[in-house]
């Protein structure tokens, strides 16, 4: 069965990065974009980006450039989300979700991830 | 970007009632809307596609209509397991947006 599997929850300090990993199963890799969605309580669900994981090709929300960048490694069908800069208005729960290429609805979900960023 | 408005932000119900969620988008979007439920400390799952699409395994309880810039989430029959939070989410353009939510309690 399809599975997006997350890392851990991640406590960082104001201005620097962490990585968040989402190992894929279930289904072939490649056949499937990526895509990363950010849920706070008071922003609700946003948006970030996707990953083409066959090319590597991107889109980013424009108010996630700069502090978002999304990677992929075939070889393991891991998809990557680097955050940097780090505020504490990035703390979230950042889930990754498996879209049919060119729908951007979403039937698979990652279990979330937590980052906390804190002094 | 399009703007999902989400109404009511909380509904409380009786269980066994019928309710209906409404989304309103700020530009037409065509049938280009879905619905996901999100219980506490759980991921979304998709419960209708395209406005009014059932999805394989979601009770049929869940029906949804509408388009261009109004749509609606039905629930017949709510049961304890529906308490939850309903998002709508639009795909007509980018960046996807979701609406604020609607968080369903039981009396």
């Amino acid at each position: 069965q399809v599975q997006l599997q997350q890392s851990g929850a991640e406590l960082a300090k104001p201005g620097s990065s962490v990585k968040i990993s989402c190992k894929a199963s279930g289904y072939t890799f490649t056949s499937y974009d990526i895509s990363w969605i950010k849920q706070t309580t008071g922003q609700g669900l946003e948006y970030i980006g996707y990953i083409n994981t066959g090319s590597g090709g991107t889109y980013y929300n424009e108010k996630f450039k700069g502090k978002a960048t999304l990677t992929v490694d075939k070889s393991s069908s891991t998809a990557f989300m680097q955050l940097s800069s780090l505020t504490p208005e990035d703390t979230a729960v950042y889930y990754c979700a498996r879209g049919i290429r060119g729908t951007g609805w979403f039937a698979y979900w990652g279990q979330g991830t937590l980052v906390t960023v804190s002094s | 970007d399009i703007v999902l408005t989400q109404s009511p932000t909380t509904l409380s119900v009786t269980p066994g009632e019928t309710v209906s969620l409404s989304c309103r988008a700020s530009h037409s979007i065509g049938t280009n809307l879905h619905w996901y439920q999100q219980k506490t400390n759980e991921s979304p799952r998709l419960l209708i596609k395209y406005a009014s699409q059932s999805i394989s395994g979601i009770p049929s309880r869940f029906s949804a209509s509408g388009s261009g810039t109004d749509f609606t989430l039905n629930i017949n029959n709510v049961e304890f397991d529906d308490v939850s939070s309903y998002f709508c989410q639009q795909t007509q353009s980018w960046p996807r947006t979701f609406g604020g939510g609607t968080k369903l309690e039981l009396k």
